[in-house]
């Protein structure tokens, strides 16, 4: 059957460390990978999207990998802040699939303490 | 920064009763979305929405709901019959010609009691 995971529900630590998200799916050939961030009762917020045919991407602190051979990606926040504490989703986009469907993981809760 | 702004933030309605809930997208997007999420479940697509039509929907989006646009703004959701396993927050999201990133809405609670 087909799954997309994020293999951890919370995530503690230290401001200033590296935070590492991993999502990972199964039966699935995305087209591209999506990550966003989502606060308590709010939207979920575009942070970056990687294609199939990248391995890499950076937004400032952000950066994205994607492996379709191990069907993963991981999501990294380097010097984090406690204003970076969310859940972070990860979504993708089925190869040959119309305007929009996306599969959405259900997410990784990041705290930051200070 | 443009927004999707959806209304109302909260609504309460009694099962078996029909809700409309309304999204205002980006006014230069193409591409119109409602999506839900279950408390503590998965955000789950429900149906895309491009060129005044249904482009595809989900095995959620059953005969009970219906989208449209009315008016070149607006974008609405309207459960015909409401059910207590339709509690859940409805997100709207658009997305304009040649962007991949979803803009979402900050949702309406949808509560059927």
């Amino acid at each position: 059957s087909q799954k997309i995971e994020q293999n951890s529900e919370a995530l503690n630590i230290q401001e200033g460390k590296t935070a590492t998200l991993t999502c990972n799916y199964t039966n699935y050939s995305p087209a591209y990978l999506q990550w966003y961030r989502q606060d308590p009762g709010r939207g979920p917020v575009f942070l970056l999207l990687i294609r199939e045919n990248e391995k890499e991407k950076r937004k400032e602190r952000l950066k994205v990998t994607f492996d379709t051979t191990l069907k993963q990606s991981l999501f990294h926040i380097t010097a984090s802040q406690p204003a970076d504490s969310a859940t972070y989703l990860c979504a993708l986009a089925p190869r040959g699939g119309s305007q929009g469907n996306l599969i959405f993981g259900k997410g990784t809760k990041l705290s930051v303490k200070p | 920064e443009p927004e999707v702004t959806q209304t109302p933030s909260h609504q309460v309605t009694q099962m078996g009763q029909e809700v409309i809930l309304r999204c205002v997208p980006i006014s230069n997007h193409l591409y119109f979305y409602w999506y839900r999420q279950i408390l503590g479940q998965k955000v789950e697509f429900l149906v895309s929405f491009y060129n005044n039509e249904i482009s595809e929907k989900s095995e959620i989006f059953d005969d009970q709901f219906s989208v449209e646009r009315p008016d070149g703004s607006n974008f609405t959701l309207k459960i015909r019959s409401t059910k207590l396993e339709d509690s859940a927050m409805y997100f709207c999201a658009s997305r304009g010609l040649g962007d991949y990133g979803y803009t979402f809405g900050s949702g309406t609670r949808l509560t059927v009691v």
